[in-house]
Protein backbone atom coordinates (compact mmCIF):
# COMPACT_ATOMS: atom_id res chain seq x y z
CA UNK A 1 0.00 0.00 0.00
CA UNK A 2 1.39 3.86 -0.87
CA UNK A 3 2.51 5.83 1.63
CA UNK A 4 1.60 8.86 0.79
CA UNK A 5 -0.50 11.74 3.17
CA UNK A 6 -2.02 14.96 2.62
CA UNK A 7 -3.06 17.44 5.42
CA UNK A 8 -5.03 19.20 5.66
CA UNK A 9 -8.44 16.85 4.41
CA UNK A 10 -10.59 19.37 4.28
CA UNK A 11 -9.74 23.61 4.79
CA UNK A 12 -12.34 26.32 4.44
CA UNK A 13 -10.95 29.68 4.38
CA UNK A 14 -11.44 33.39 3.63
CA UNK A 15 -10.26 35.02 0.75
CA UNK A 16 -6.97 36.69 0.53
CA UNK A 17 -5.35 34.51 3.04
CA UNK A 18 -2.17 31.83 2.81
CA UNK A 19 -2.34 28.70 2.88
CA UNK A 20 -0.19 25.65 2.45
CA UNK A 21 -0.89 22.10 1.29
CA UNK A 22 1.09 19.44 2.76
CA UNK A 23 2.19 16.58 1.02
CA UNK A 24 4.71 13.74 2.51
CA UNK A 25 5.71 10.03 1.44
CA UNK A 26 7.50 7.68 2.59
CA UNK A 27 8.49 5.69 -0.68
CA UNK A 28 12.04 7.38 -1.42
CA UNK A 29 10.27 8.58 -4.69
CA UNK A 30 12.19 10.92 -6.23
CA UNK A 31 8.89 12.24 -8.56
CA UNK A 32 6.01 13.77 -7.27
CA UNK A 33 3.12 15.58 -8.91
CA UNK A 34 0.22 17.91 -7.55
CA UNK A 35 -3.13 17.88 -9.67
CA UNK A 36 -6.28 19.88 -9.77
CA UNK A 37 -9.44 18.02 -9.32
CA UNK A 38 -12.47 20.10 -10.69
CA UNK A 39 -15.73 18.77 -9.98
CA UNK A 40 -16.31 17.56 -13.50
CA UNK A 41 -14.09 15.06 -11.80
CA UNK A 42 -11.12 15.63 -14.25
CA UNK A 43 -7.50 15.80 -13.59
CA UNK A 44 -5.11 18.79 -14.19
CA UNK A 45 -1.26 18.62 -13.71
CA UNK A 46 -0.39 22.23 -11.82
CA UNK A 47 3.19 21.25 -10.42
CA UNK A 48 5.61 18.57 -10.84
CA UNK A 49 9.25 17.71 -9.25
CA UNK A 50 11.68 15.05 -10.43
CA UNK A 51 14.16 15.22 -7.24
CA UNK A 52 15.29 17.55 -5.05
CA UNK A 53 15.30 21.44 -5.80
CA UNK A 54 13.52 20.48 -9.12
CA UNK A 55 9.99 21.82 -9.67
CA UNK A 56 8.30 22.66 -12.76
CA UNK A 57 4.86 24.14 -14.22
CA UNK A 58 2.01 21.56 -15.27
CA UNK A 59 -0.22 21.28 -17.86
CA UNK A 60 -2.73 23.96 -16.61
CA UNK A 61 -2.00 27.32 -15.34
CA UNK A 62 -1.58 28.03 -11.46
CA UNK A 63 -1.21 30.66 -9.35
CA UNK A 64 0.30 28.47 -6.32
CA UNK A 65 3.77 27.20 -5.60
CA UNK A 66 5.52 24.37 -5.16
CA UNK A 67 9.12 23.77 -3.06
CA UNK A 68 11.14 20.35 -3.28
CA UNK A 69 13.87 20.86 -0.50
CA UNK A 70 13.41 17.35 0.92
CA UNK A 71 12.86 14.44 -0.90
CA UNK A 72 9.94 13.14 0.70
CA UNK A 73 7.84 16.57 0.86
CA UNK A 74 6.29 18.61 -1.57
CA UNK A 75 4.05 21.29 -0.41
CA UNK A 76 1.75 23.33 -1.93
CA UNK A 77 1.20 27.16 -1.58
CA UNK A 78 -1.20 30.07 -2.24
CA UNK A 79 -0.34 33.48 -1.05
CA UNK A 80 -3.61 34.83 -1.44
CA UNK A 81 -6.43 32.41 -1.88
CA UNK A 82 -9.42 33.43 -4.43
CA UNK A 83 -12.79 31.64 -4.79
CA UNK A 84 -11.82 30.05 -8.06
CA UNK A 85 -8.80 28.05 -6.27
CA UNK A 86 -11.99 25.95 -4.40
CA UNK A 87 -11.19 22.61 -5.71
CA UNK A 88 -9.63 19.00 -4.91
CA UNK A 89 -5.99 18.69 -4.68
CA UNK A 90 -4.36 15.46 -5.49
CA UNK A 91 -0.90 14.63 -4.49
CA UNK A 92 1.16 11.67 -6.28
CA UNK A 93 4.21 10.66 -6.34
CA UNK A 94 6.22 7.72 -8.60
CA UNK A 95 9.77 5.87 -8.46
CA UNK A 96 11.50 7.90 -10.79
CA UNK A 97 12.68 4.50 -12.52
CA UNK A 98 10.94 1.30 -14.77
CA UNK A 99 8.72 1.46 -17.07
CA UNK A 100 5.54 1.99 -16.68
CA UNK A 101 6.32 4.46 -13.86
CA UNK A 102 2.99 4.13 -11.75
CA UNK A 103 1.96 6.78 -9.48
CA UNK A 104 0.55 6.51 -5.94
CA UNK A 105 -1.24 9.05 -5.02
CA UNK A 106 -2.49 10.69 -1.58
CA UNK A 107 -6.29 11.00 -0.49
CA UNK A 108 -6.72 15.02 -1.32
CA UNK A 109 -7.39 18.03 -0.26
CA UNK A 110 -10.57 19.63 -0.36
CA UNK A 111 -10.51 22.85 -0.64
CA UNK A 112 -13.51 25.53 -0.22
CA UNK A 113 -12.71 29.11 -0.35
CA UNK A 114 -15.31 31.77 0.64
CA UNK B 1 -0.01 15.61 -29.10
CA UNK B 2 -0.85 13.32 -26.76
CA UNK B 3 -4.44 12.49 -25.44
CA UNK B 4 -6.92 9.98 -23.74
CA UNK B 5 -10.93 9.97 -24.55
CA UNK B 6 -13.20 7.71 -22.42
CA UNK B 7 -16.62 7.50 -22.57
CA UNK B 8 -18.89 9.69 -20.22
CA UNK B 9 -20.73 9.46 -17.97
CA UNK B 10 -22.37 8.14 -15.21
CA UNK B 11 -23.17 4.79 -16.31
CA UNK B 12 -25.81 3.12 -14.04
CA UNK B 13 -26.13 0.00 -13.52
CA UNK B 14 -27.19 -2.93 -11.65
CA UNK B 15 -25.57 -5.45 -9.83
CA UNK B 16 -24.15 -8.48 -11.16
CA UNK B 17 -23.93 -6.70 -14.58
CA UNK B 18 -21.55 -6.74 -17.23
CA UNK B 19 -19.80 -3.23 -17.29
CA UNK B 20 -17.32 -2.24 -20.36
CA UNK B 21 -15.89 1.54 -20.27
CA UNK B 22 -14.40 2.46 -23.56
CA UNK B 23 -10.96 4.18 -23.72
CA UNK B 24 -9.11 5.15 -26.51
CA UNK B 25 -6.19 7.35 -26.95
CA UNK B 26 -3.74 9.35 -29.50
CA UNK B 27 0.07 9.19 -29.28
CA UNK B 28 3.06 8.49 -31.00
CA UNK B 29 5.00 5.73 -29.97
CA UNK B 30 4.12 2.81 -27.31
CA UNK B 31 2.95 4.41 -24.42
CA UNK B 32 2.02 2.23 -21.22
CA UNK B 33 -1.81 2.74 -20.79
CA UNK B 34 -3.61 2.36 -17.24
CA UNK B 35 -6.84 2.34 -15.44
CA UNK B 36 -7.03 4.23 -11.93
CA UNK B 37 -10.09 3.88 -9.67
CA UNK B 38 -11.23 6.86 -7.20
CA UNK B 39 -13.21 5.43 -4.84
CA UNK B 40 -15.62 8.41 -2.87
CA UNK B 41 -13.77 10.63 -0.64
CA UNK B 42 -10.24 8.84 -1.57
CA UNK B 43 -7.71 9.46 -4.03
CA UNK B 44 -6.72 7.41 -6.93
CA UNK B 45 -5.68 3.90 -6.87
CA UNK B 46 -3.90 2.09 -9.81
CA UNK B 47 -6.40 -0.54 -10.74
CA UNK B 48 -4.34 -2.33 -13.97
CA UNK B 49 -1.74 -0.99 -16.26
CA UNK B 50 -0.02 -2.61 -19.90
CA UNK B 51 3.10 -2.02 -21.34
CA UNK B 52 2.69 -3.09 -24.70
CA UNK B 53 0.57 -4.35 -27.19
CA UNK B 54 -1.71 -6.98 -26.69
CA UNK B 55 -0.66 -6.98 -23.15
CA UNK B 56 -3.89 -8.22 -20.73
CA UNK B 57 -4.02 -5.82 -17.57
CA UNK B 58 -6.62 -7.83 -14.90
CA UNK B 59 -7.19 -6.93 -11.22
CA UNK B 60 -10.14 -7.86 -8.50
CA UNK B 61 -12.38 -9.04 -11.33
CA UNK B 62 -11.38 -5.93 -14.21
CA UNK B 63 -9.41 -6.56 -17.53
CA UNK B 64 -8.10 -4.42 -20.24
CA UNK B 65 -6.09 -5.09 -23.32
CA UNK B 66 -3.84 -2.82 -25.04
CA UNK B 67 -5.01 -2.88 -28.53
CA UNK B 68 -2.71 -1.18 -30.83
CA UNK B 69 -4.85 -1.42 -34.20
CA UNK B 70 -7.83 0.24 -32.41
CA UNK B 71 -5.81 2.09 -30.06
CA UNK B 72 -7.92 1.30 -27.08
CA UNK B 73 -8.12 0.02 -23.93
CA UNK B 74 -11.24 -0.70 -23.11
CA UNK B 75 -12.22 -1.58 -18.99
CA UNK B 76 -14.51 -4.68 -18.56
CA UNK B 77 -15.34 -6.42 -15.68
CA UNK B 78 -18.08 -9.49 -15.64
CA UNK B 79 -19.94 -8.78 -12.70
CA UNK B 80 -20.17 -6.02 -10.46
CA UNK B 81 -21.08 -5.07 -7.20
CA UNK B 82 -21.93 -2.24 -5.55
CA UNK B 83 -18.70 -1.45 -3.96
CA UNK B 84 -17.65 -1.16 -7.75
CA UNK B 85 -19.19 2.35 -7.42
CA UNK B 86 -16.52 4.99 -8.24
CA UNK B 87 -14.87 7.15 -10.83
CA UNK B 88 -12.82 5.16 -13.37
CA UNK B 89 -9.91 6.71 -14.90
CA UNK B 90 -7.96 5.92 -17.86
CA UNK B 91 -4.67 7.47 -18.42
CA UNK B 92 -1.94 6.79 -20.49
CA UNK B 93 2.36 6.94 -19.89
CA UNK B 94 4.82 9.57 -21.75
CA UNK B 95 7.22 7.82 -23.60
CA UNK B 96 10.09 10.78 -23.71
CA UNK B 97 12.80 11.79 -21.60
CA UNK B 98 10.51 15.12 -21.09
CA UNK B 99 7.12 13.66 -19.53
CA UNK B 100 9.06 10.33 -18.69
CA UNK B 101 6.67 9.49 -15.54
CA UNK B 102 3.89 11.80 -16.25
CA UNK B 103 0.23 10.99 -16.94
CA UNK B 104 -2.14 11.80 -19.62
CA UNK B 105 -5.63 11.19 -17.77
CA UNK B 106 -9.03 10.75 -19.75
CA UNK B 107 -11.75 13.02 -18.11
CA UNK B 108 -13.41 9.99 -15.84
CA UNK B 109 -16.27 7.89 -15.74
CA UNK B 110 -18.68 7.71 -13.26
CA UNK B 111 -20.31 4.45 -12.27
CA UNK B 112 -23.10 3.43 -9.81
CA UNK B 113 -23.80 0.06 -9.31
CA UNK B 114 -27.43 -0.17 -7.41
CA UNK B 115 -28.48 -3.51 -5.64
Amino acid sequence: EADIYQTPRYLVIGTGKKITLECSQTMGHDKMYWYQQDPGMELHLIHYSYGVNSTEKGDLSSESTVSRIRTEHFPLTLESARPSHTSQYLCASSPGSGVPETQYFGPGTRLLVL
Amino acid sequence: GNSVTQMEGPVTLSEEAFLTINCTYTATGYPSLFWYVQYPGEGLQLLLKATKADDKGSNKGFEATYRKETTSFHLEKGSVQVSDSAVYFCALGGMTTDSWGKLQFGAGTQVVVTP
